[in-house]
């Protein structure tokens, strides 16, 4: 079975720096798809950045970017120019490739505040 | 395009008794889901939907039923409301590729008292 470490559960950054959000996973599949996930006070899921597991390219979406360590199973999202609008839970998830669409499985969460 | 729609969003049920959390997409979405989010934690599995007629499994499926007569609806049916049931649940969809945008409903809050 999978499963998925988020070991921060609670982060803090000032407003235009740059912060780390830590995900380790475990699995014995060799095609996957790596995910993060923000979810604000609204409760709603809004997805953040998506990695295939095949890419060795680590994936970007302007200030989001991320450093995948296949080998490690580490997946890491960095939030650069930090803003109050990134205040918000932040989960990690794993979806197999050979498995039915939308079965993920989520982190605990990282909850990440930005201060003025 | 109302994406994937949720309700209510709000509920309060006593121990014993029985409702259905409806979800409903128009993306024409072949995948659906329903996961549940208690504190502290991230989402959970429920069950799970590949097409009409079609539903499995997922992590926690205890006490709770579900069907899917249409692509486009896919209600969980709680049997015999718990306290352990007390959760915001989130139904979401999907389609093709497994690495396509998973959408979410914006979740309804079940309260068991």
């Amino acid at each position: 079975a999978q499963t998925v470490t988020q070991s921060q559960p609670e982060m803090s950054v000032q407003e235009a720096e740059t912060v780390t959000l830590s995900c380790t996973y475990d699995t014995s599949e060799s095609n996957y798809y790596l995910f993060w996930y923000k979810q604000p006070p609204s409760r709603q899921m809004i997805l953040v950045i998506r990695q295939e597991a095949y890419k060795q390219q680590n994936a970007t979406e302007n200030r989001f970017s991320v450093n995948f360590q296949k080998a490690a199973k580490s997946f890491s999202l960095k939030i650069s120019d930090s803003q109050l609008g990134d205040t918000a839970m932040y989960f990690c998830a794993f979806m197999k490739q050979g498995g039915s669409q939308g079965n993920l499985i989520f982190g605990k969460g990282t909850k990440l505040s930005v201060k003025p | 395009n109302a994406g994937v729609t949720q309700t209510p969003k709000f509920q309060v049920l006593k121990t014993g008794q029985s409702m259905t959390l409806q979800c409903a997409q128009d993306m024409n979405h072949e995948y659906m889901s329903w996961y549940r989010q208690d504190p502290g934690m991230g989402l959970r599995l429920i069950h799970y939907s590949v097409g009409a007629g079609i539903t499995d499994q997922g992590e926690v499926p205890n006490g709770y039923n579900v069907s899917r007569s249409t692509t486009e609806d896919f209600p969980l049916r709680l049997l015999s409301a718990a306290p352990s049931q007390t959760s915001v649940y989130f139904c979401a969809s999907s389609y093709g590729d497994p690495g396509n945008t998973i959408y979410f409903g914006e979740g309804s809050w079940l309260t068991v008292v």
